[in-house]
């Protein structure tokens, strides 16, 4: 079981807007740590895709977002594309017994 | 270009022992704090241990499933990191990614290596 909870799977046709969300609690994302994004395609590696809540590293498309408010946060991807199909995972710190670094148990994103 | 390449993975029987090491380039690694992060077959990702740098005592953290039985070390002369692993079981079965970690507080897991599959298996 996840520390931080996400929904199992999104869709939307190209060009559309999906949202994934990512919810924690007060030893994580409530205690004031930052969420991160990673985005894996299948057979690869996971990527970091956006951090600091709302980072986006060198390279990455301005259709993706990021917010945190709370205890929660949320991806979002505009204009959505074929090769955003992939898997996509929430990550913070946490305090607790659960482990340092967190994560969410990923969301597949299907590009109908 | 920052790169991560992880190697030593392999089949092992429950109970054995195997060690992964990763080589790494393109940024200045002694001053990295660096993380072991495995994925099981069609799971999701798991922290498994962390290692700062000298200037924070190379203190390290680990899972709690894997603390006693793993052991992560670095070699900043030779730019490598290692994750040695004792006492192996079938749930261990996994994805090995060698991570670079944030430690100027976003605390975010940065670059990742291309993985090496370990297999615990009889």
């Amino acid at each position: 079981q996840s520390v931080l909870t996400q929904p199992p799977s999104v869709s939307g046709a190209p060009g559309q807007r999906v949202t994934i969300s990512c919810t924690g609690s007060s030893s994580n994302i409530g205690a004031g740590y930052d969420v991160h994004w990673h985005q894996q395609v299948p057979g690869t590696a996971p990527k970091l895709l956006i951090y600091g809540n709302n980072k986006r590293p060198s390279g990455v498309p301005d259709r993706f977002s990021g917010s945190k408010s709370g205890t929660s946060a949320s991806l979002v991807i505009t204009g959505l594309q074929a090769e955003d199909e992939a898997d996509y995972y929430c990550q913070s710190y946490d305090t607790s017994l659960s482990g340092f670094y967190v994560f969410g148990a990923g969301t597949k994103v299907t590009v109908l | 270009e920052v790169q991560l390449v992880e190697s030593g993975g392999g089949w092992v029987e429950p109970g054995g022992s195997l060690r992964l090491s990763c080589a790494n380039s393109g940024f200045t690694f002694s001053n990295a704090w660096m993380s072991w992060v495995r994925q099981a077959p069609g799971k999701g990702l798991e922290w498994v241990a962390l290692i700062k740098t000298k200037t924070y005592g190379g203190a390290t953290d680990y899972a709690a499933p894997v603390k006693g039985r793993f052991t992560i070390s670095r070699d900043d002369s030779k730019n490598k990191l290692y994750l040695q692993m004792n006492s192996l079981r079938t749930e261990d079965t996994a994805i090995y990614y060698c991570v670079t970690v944030d430690s100027s507080g976003y605390y975010s897991l940065d670059y990742w290596g291309q993985g090496a599959l370990v297999t615990v298996s009889s």
